[in-house]
C-alpha cells in the first residue's frame, strides 16, 4: 500500500537556522503531496502543496519539491523563527477507486531564540 | 467564513459501548473526510464522503460507520468500543473529492475509551 516516511523528530533549532524535514513515499499511482502543519493546541492546516512531478510549492518561506525520480517531497525553509515551532506531517493522496489519503507520523520542530 | 467545527471536544466511554461525533463543514464544502488520530502518530484515514455517500474508505473495521446530511454535517459512529479506539478524531472539508484537494480541518475530538 501507500506509505509515506519522515525523518524522526524532534528536529531542534537555533532561530535564523536552515530547516530540512524529509519526507519519502510510495504510492501506487501518481500521486498529489502535501505538508501540513499543526500548531500547539490547533488543529491541521495545509502549509504547501504540489501536484505533479517538479512542482514547487511554497508559503510562509517554506518551499518543497515534488521529485518523482527520487519519490522525496523535502521541507526547506531559509531561517526558521521560533513561531515555527510546531509538528509537520508530509501526506499524500491518490485517488484509486475513491480517494485514500496518506498522512506521515510527523516531525516535531523546536526552534530557541 | 466559518471554520470546521466538532462536538464534543472530550469524550469518555467504556470499553462496548458506542459514539458518535460530529462535524459541520466550512461553508461551501460539500466534502467530509474523518481521521483517527493516535498519540504522536500522524492522521489515519477513515473514511469520506461525497454528497451523502462513501467515496473512499481506509483500513477500519465496518463497526466505523459514518453519515453526511444534506446540510453537509456529518457524523462519525463507532460501536463496540476498544481500548485501542482512545484518539483524537479528526474531521476535514473540503470544497470537492479529489487527490488534488486542500482540506481544512477541524480541532478534533478527544476519545478515551475505558
Amino acid at each position: 500500500g501507500d506509505s509515506v516516511t519522515q525523518m524522526e523528530g524532534p528536529v531542534t533549532l537555533s532561530e535564523e537556522a536552515f530547516l530540512t524535514i524529509n519526507c519519502t513515499y510510495t504510492a501506487t499511482g501518481y500521486p498529489s503531496l502535501f505538508w501540513y502543519v499543526q500548531y500547539p493546541g490547533e488543529g491541521l492546516q495545509l502549509l504547501l502543496k504540489a501536484t505533479k512531478a517538479d512542482d514547487k510549492g511554497s508559503n510562509k518561506g517554506f518551499e518543497a519539491t515534488y521529485r518523482k525520480e527520487t519519490t522525496s517531497f523535502h521541507l526547506e525553509k531559509g531561517s526558521v523563527q521560533v513561531s515555527d515551532s510546531a509538528v509537520y506531517f508530509c501526506a499524500l493522496s491518490v485517488s484509486s477507486g475513491g480517494y485514500i489519503p496518506t498522512f506521515g507520523r510527523g516531525t516535531s520542530l523546536i526552534v530557541h531564540p | 467564513e466559518t471554520g470546521v467545527t466538532q462536538s464534543p471536544t472530550h469524550l469518555i466511554k467504556t470499553r462496548g459501548q458506542q459514539v458518535t461525533l460530529r462535524c459541520s463543514s466550512q461553508s461551501g464544502h460539500n466534502t467530509v473526510s474523518w481521521y483517527q488520530q493516535a498519540l504522536g502518530q500522524g492522521p489515519q484515514f477513515i473514511f469520506q464522503y461525497y454528497r451523502e455517500e462513501e467515496n473512499g474508505r481506509g483500513n477500519f473495521p465496518p463497526r466505523f460507520s459514518g453519515l453526511q446530511f444534506p446540510n453537509y454535517s456529518s457524523e462519525l459512529n463507532v460501536n463496540a468500543l476498544e481500548l485501542d479506539d482512545s484518539a483524537l478524531y479528526l474531521c476535514a472539508s473540503s470544497l470537492v473529492p479529489g487527490p488534488q484537494e486542500t482540506q481544512y480541518f477541524g480541532p478534533g475530538t478527544r476519545l478515551l475509551v475505558l
